[in-house]
């Protein structure tokens, strides 16, 4: 099946600097990946909609200065949390739908692992 | 705005027990998806439901789509302390390229 590989699964940095995070998918083309925060036993909050080729789209309250998407290829898209501050620390989710389809709209989206970020 | 309402948001119950979850909206959905998902893990697919008032079965998961693909339902026969884990339901729209999220279902099956 399709697979979305998220890399670091961990990482613990410092307030004040900047963690990149990267989402690949390895089997599948995904023009469209998208970005999710979730806090302890919490549903996911869509952070942005990562789109191949073009800017990303921020969803209300999320600052686009401070989590900077990239999307460079039909197979990675990164999140890059600039400054990070302690109130930063989450665990932050990427998910991909498979281009193309009959269907696309109902298409399952294959899921990352997770990044567990702590600012510290 | 579309909601995605889901009940409850946590359970603990018996190995052996049956449970059920809901997830209730206003509006019609396309397909609704149930995932599970485990601790400092990502979400996994379990079932994607299409039609109104489709039923599919997953070894001891029923999922139900309401006749009108407003609601959808989880059923778990005799849970058992694996099915442990966070619900949730994802419903889809022909207008939107983004899933409607649910809040959530925490699970816990106590031995």
């Amino acid at each position: 099946g399709a697979v979305v590989s998220q890399h670091p699964s961990r990482v613990i940095c410092k307030s004040g600097t900047s963690v990149k995070i990267e989402c690949r998918s390895l089997d599948f083309q995904a023009t469209t990946m998208f970005w999710y925060r979730q806090f302890p036993k919490q549903s996911l909050m869509l952070m942005a909609t990562s789109n191949e080729g073009s800017k990303a789209t921020y969803e209300q309250g999320v600052e686009k200065d401070k989590f900077l998407i990239n999307h460079a290829s039909l197979t990675l898209s990164t999140l890059t949390v600039t400054s990070a501050h302690p109130e930063d620390s989450s665990f932050y989710i990427c998910s991909a739908r498979q281009t193309g389809g009959l269907s696309s709209y109902n298409s399952p989206l294959h899921f990352g692992n997770g990044t567990r970020l702590t600012v510290t | 705005t579309q909601l995605l309402e889901q009940s409850p948001q946590f359970l603990s119950i018996q190995e052996g027990e049956n449970l059920t979850v809901y997830c209730n909206s206003s509006s019609v959905f396309s397909s609704l998806q149930w995932y599970r998902q485990e601790p400092g893990e990502g979400p996994v697919l379990l079932v994607t439901v299409v039609t109104g008032g489709e039923v599919k079965k997953l070894k001891r998961l029923t999922f139900q789509f309401g006749d009108a693909r407003k609601d959808s339902s989880l059923h778990i026969t005799a849970a058992q302390t694996g099915d442990t884990g966070l619900y949730l339901c994802a419903g889809a729209t022909d207008s939107n390229y983004q899933l409607i999220w649910g809040a959530g279902t925490k699970l816990i099956i106590k031995p």
